[in-house]
């Protein structure tokens, strides 16, 4: 199994700081990553599909970096309603698999 | 608009079954594969299994294999998942979600339903 290794767990920031998260795949799983972003009590919501690409009416703020192993989300200008809990997901091989969430909180 | 709605959920004694369902709209079921992806509470997500949008493709996580199964009804736009043989570790919100594919290969779930919450617990 693919093991997705996200760094750090947690991060304390504030409003208009640049935020970056990291994921790290333990074999090469090409650009097959997306990124999620999940409110307490809500579904996960998808920012970013194949590493890079923005999903529609995801704010441009929001942007994702890396190929192989190491992939990052950047958060250019953390807003109020960014206070959240981040997740990468592998979609290279069976099974797919989650890193552990990092949780964004207010500084 | 794009809607799924899971049910089935609810608390269930230890060593029994359940069946959990998603319906489907706003869309079209049968050109997209489906995930069943759970979350016990105050942890992190966890993919239990995917079905190909012919409902002939199956995978799951070695947590469940043997265990659980997915299935889906293209002519009702609904996505199941049986769940046999519960124990307390199963206890989760289970999302329903979806995932276009092309050419062999399965994009991350854009869209995901609410959830149904499994308790499982004696």
């Amino acid at each position: 199994d693919i093991q997705m290794t996200q760094s750090p767990s947690s991060l304390s920031a504030s409003v208009g700081d640049r935020v970056t998260i990291a994921c790290r795949a333990s074999q090469g799983i090409r650009d097959d990553l997306g990124w999620y972003q999940q409110k307490p009590g809500k579904a996960p919501k998808r920012l970013i599909f194949a590493a890079s690409s923005l999903q529609s009416g995801v704010p441009s703020r929001f942007s994702g970096r890396g190929s192989g192993t190491e992939f990052t989300l950047t958060i250019s200008s953390l807003q109020p309603e960014d206070f959240a809990t981040y997740y990468c997901l592998q979609h290279n091989s069976f099974p797919w698999t989650f890193g552990q969430g990092t949780k964004v909180e207010f500084k | 608009q794009v809607q799924l709605v899971e049910s089935g959920g609810g608390v269930v004694q230890p060593g029994r079954s359940l069946r959990l369902s998603c319906a489907a709209s706003g869309f079209t079921f049968s050109t997209y594969a489906m995930h069943w992806i759970r979350q016990a509470p105050g942890k992190g997500l966890e993919w239990v299994a995917i079905i190909s949008n012919d409902g002939i493709n199956k995978y799951s996580a070695d947590s469940v294999k043997g265990r659980f199964a997915i299935s889906r009804d293209n002519s009702k736009n609904t996505l199941y998942l049986q769940m046999n043989s519960l124990s307390a570790e199963d206890t989760a919100v289970y999302y329903c979600a979806r995932s276009a594919c092309s050419a062999g290969s399965c994009y991350s779930p854009d869209f995901w339903g609410q959830g149904t919450l499994v308790t499982v617990s004696s």
